[in-house]
């Protein structure tokens, strides 16, 4: 079976490009979720979606960052202007449902402000 | 967001030793999982815990879900070289959403 797959593994960008990181969750999950991780401050909850609805966002770091889920199969984080600071391995997990099921990642976009 | 209490940080051992670790939280979880992440690859889930006093087994490792259900614990048997990585735990909170919060990571290192 498939897992999480996100696109690109890797991203290297100049300051104030935008990224894009894609998402594709388990077949059949209903929530997917995206993290951040960096060694200072590990794994941290940017936003989550159940049945394809933001539940919560107060994890996003600024206006800078969005996050949609157009269907059950896709979900795009964008950060616009991008910035050195924003570098960090960003993470795609899926869920069946938010109180149910266990938390499945995919292999993370490690990405590169320059 | 709220960080778990894992602990130790690191652990240098021999093959052939046990491990052990664990999290604590100041809020009561519905959920444990545990979870080892290898460099440039994202968590893979080891252990999932359902209810408190749950022992679960997977091979070698075998993890426990704490009465209080504010703490877990995650023992290896008999290291070996490939359990080189980061362990995390993650709890399920009930009260806030039932969003999972993460453990600051164990790293393990397996002296041959």
């Amino acid at each position: 079976d498939a897992g999480v797959i996100q696109s690109p593994r890797h991203e290297v960008t100049e300051m104030g490009q935008e990224v894009t990181l894609r998402c594709k969750p388990i077949s059949g999950h209903n929530s997917l979720f995206w993290y951040r991780q960096t060694m200072m401050r590990g794994l941290e909850l940017l936003i989550y979606f159940n049945n394809n609805v933001p539940i919560d966002d107060s994890g996003m770091p600024e206006d800078r960052f969005s996050a949609k889920m157009p269907n059950a199969s896709f979900s795009t984080l964008k950060i616009q202007p991008s910035e050195p600071r924003d570098s960090a391995v960003y993470f795609c997990a899926s869920s069946l449902g938010l109180s149910t099921g266990e938390l499945f990642f995919g292999e993370g976009s490690r990405l590169t402000v320059l | 967001g709220q960080q778990l209490n894992q602990s130790p940080q690191s652990m240098f051992i021999q093959e052939g030793e046990d491990v052990s670790m664990n999290c604590t939280s100041s809020s009561i979880f519905n959920t444990w999982l545990w979870y080892k992440q290898d460099p440039g690859e994202g968590p893979v889930l080891l252990i999932a815990l359902y209810k408190a006093g749950e022992l679960t087994s997977n091979g070698r490792l075998t993890a426990q879900f704490g009465i209080t259900r504010k703490d877990s614990f995650l023992n290896i048997s008999a290291s070996i070289p490939s359990d080189v990585g980061i362990y995390f735990c993650a709890g399920r909170d009930p009260n806030t959403g039932n969003q999972f919060y993460f453990g600051t990571g164990t790293s393990l290192t397996v002296i041959p």
